[in-house]
């Protein structure tokens, strides 16, 4: 079963430049998550879907960061304009809607961002 | 405020050795806890996941235990190895029906030969 793909894995981007990222699900998953990671820290849930549907984006900063999920599959994450402190890295998610609660969410290898 | 935190921060030990990670929770109300396991520039794979009902779950060398009255976990390694070096997260899911979770710091561990 293929995993959770995410492009690019790195990018290093001069401050107020746009940027974004792009995360393929495991085929099947309905839900969908982007998380920051910021060094030394745990991931931070920035947005959740199901399907194409917005679940949870209370932690996104809405200025500036925006994401979609068109046809329920593919997602991109976009950041206009960047500023230093989003220097991290963006991790994509996936999981199946169960029956149970304890349903897994698999992680992608992340996208390093070196804003500068 | 709902909060996972992990000790030690990081930790060294020699290849072969047992060790044990420590993990507390606010988290109110509690669905199940994750022990994730993050290689570095990668993202994290889960370990083991418990229920509130569950005390404790193995997966190979990996063996997580779970006291929800006090909100303690720990993690314990047995004879590490290399490829056991990474960080090792605590995760809590918050609320009764949602997979909503909440990530501790990790604990940075390297196993040296």
């Amino acid at each position: 079963e293929a995993g959770v793909a995410q492009s690019p894995r790195y990018k290093i981007i001069e401050k107020r430049q746009s940027v974004a990222f792009w995360c393929n699900p495991i085929s099947g998953h309905a839900t969908l998550y982007w998380y920051q990671q910021i060094l030394g820290q745990g991931p931070k849930l920035l947005i959740q879907f199901q399907n194409n549907g917005v679940v949870d984006d209370s932690q996104l900063p809405k200025d500036r960061f925006s994401a979609e999920r068109l046809k329920g599959v593919d997602s991109t994450l976009k950041i206009q304009p960047a500023k230093l402190e989003d220097s991290a890295v963006y991790l994509c998610a996936s999981s199946l809607v169960g029956p149970t609660l304890s349903y897994e969410q698999y992680f992608g290898p992340g996208t390093r961002l070196t804003v500068t | 405020k709902n909060q996972v935190e992990q000790s030690p921060q990081s930790l060294i030990i020699l290849e072969g050795k047992n060790c044990t990670l420590q993990c507390n929770y606010t988290v109110s109300p509690f669905s199940n806890l994750r022990w994730y396991k993050q290689d570095t520039g990668r993202g994290p794979v889960s370990l083991t996941i418990m229920t509130f009902s569950e005390n404790t779950k193995s997966n190979g060398r990996y063996t997580a235990t779970l006291d929800a009255d006090t909100k303690q976990s720990s993690l314990h390694i047995t004879a590490s190895q290399l490829s056991d070096s990474a960080s090792y997260i605590c995760v809590v899911s918050e609320g009764r029906n949602t997979d909503k979770l909440i990530f501790g710091t990790g604990t940075r561990l390297q196993v040296f030969p």
